[in-house]
Formats: structure tokens, sequence, C-alpha cells
């Protein structure tokens, strides 16, 4: 069974720390995408990454992608109540037509 | 807005009954994908479509049936419904084919069924 797992789940934070959020398997991926969803919407793509060691940046938020291809994180500097949503991330294994999904990370931040 | 437009929005129908969701894809978008989320599952694959034909199916019910039609929109059926089909159904399009060159993939803002 291919497994996109993500920690913490659920994650409660003041404005102004930082953090950061992981994804693992055990598969290669040949791409992985961070989303992020806010309730009653759909996930809005925030990142690809396809290389391995790929380090992108979107203002606050900083996204890397395991030298291996197995694992990604996602930083967040100076969390903002805004930031407030669930963030998934979604991967396409090599030799794979589907994008499967992570549970998602749970964020709260608070004012 | 994404480009991907679903229809119902909300829906609220009962046990045993049978139900469409429509979605229209972006424009010069040939794959659609449909997703089901549930709280204690999260988002999980159903099916693909490419250009008409069926490429890859994920965990979808027997009584889950999905079509693409010629002008690329997708309608997903849902019969013989359950209580614990209750969930918000997503249909997404993919920028590529087949085989998407990265696997991004743009949402619709989803259907929300409740089965009573």
């Amino acid at each position: 069974t291919q497994l996109l797992e993500q920690s913490p789940q659920f994650l409660s934070i003041q404005e102004g720390e930082n953090l950061t959020v992981y994804c693992n398997s055990s598969s290669v991926f040949s791409s992985l995408q961070w989303y992020r969803q806010e309730p009653g919407e759909g996930p809005v793509l925030l990142v690809t990454v396809v290389t391995g060691g790929e380090v992108k940046k979107l203002k606050r938020l900083t996204f890397q992608f395991g030298d291996a291809r197995k694992d990604s994180s996602l930083h967040i500097t100076a969390a903002q109540p805004g930031d407030t949503g669930l963030y998934l991330c979604a991967g396409l294994y090599t030799g794979g037509f589907k994008t499967i999904f992570g549970a998602g990370t749970r964020l709260f931040v608070k004012a | 807005d994404s480009g991907v437009t679903q229809t119902p929005k909300h829906l609220i129908t009962a046990t045993g009954q049978r139900v469409t969701l429509r979605c229209s894809p972006r424009s010069g978008d040939l794959s659609v994908y449909w997703y089901q989320q549930s709280l204690d599952q999260g988002l999980q694959f159903l099916i693909q479509y490419y250009n008409g034909e069926e490429r890859a199916k994920g965990n979808i019910l027997e009584r889950f049936s999905a079509q693409q039609f010629p002008d690329l929109h997708s309608e997903l059926n849902l019969s013989s419904l359950e209580l614990g089909d209750s969930a918000l159904y997503f249909c997404a399009s993919s920028p590529r084919g087949n085989r998407p060159n990265t696997g991004e993939l743009f949402f619709g803002e989803g259907s929300r069924l409740t089965v009573l």
C-alpha cells in the first residue's frame, strides 16, 4: 500500500511563531505537491517539487524535497492567523498515474 | 477560482437513493479526477479519466460509477446510498494528459453530500 504520512496531525501556535510540518513515505515520488485547504473549499496548490534536494520559497513558506525524493517538509516563518488551514502533501509515485494525498496537518494560528 | 466547476454544491438525500455529481474541468485540461473527503479518511482517490477513457482506479465502490463525456465534463454516479457515503466529493483536473508531468491538480469547490 502506498502511503503518505504527515506529522503533526494538528498544530496550534501563536502568531509570530515558526513551524515545520513533515510528509514521509517509504516510496519514491516523481513529484510532490503541497496544498492548502480551507473549510468548505477545495485544496489549492501551493507548490510542486520534482528534484531531490530542491528547496522552494513562497513568501514566508519554505518547501524542501528530500534528497531521495521520499519525503518533504514545509516550514512557515512568523506564522499569521491567515495561515490557518489544512495543509496537505500529495505525491505522484514513479510510474504511477494517480496522485495520493496525506491525511493533512491542521494548523491553527492564534492572534 | 481554479476554473474547475462542480455542481451541485450541496445535496441532501435519503439512504437507498441515487445521485449524480457533475464536473467541468479547466479549459484545455483532458484529465479529470474524483476524490472523496470524509472527516476520518482524508482525501481518497476514486477514479481518473483522460480524454474520455478510464486511466486509474482507486478505492471506488461498485455502487459508484463515473464517466467522461466528449466535451470532457465528467459525472460521478452514486447509487444505493448509505449513511457512510456522506462526504465531500471533489473533482480535479490536471494540466497534462494521461501522465501529468508533475501531478499537479486543480480542484473544484466540491459537492457536499449528506445522506439521511
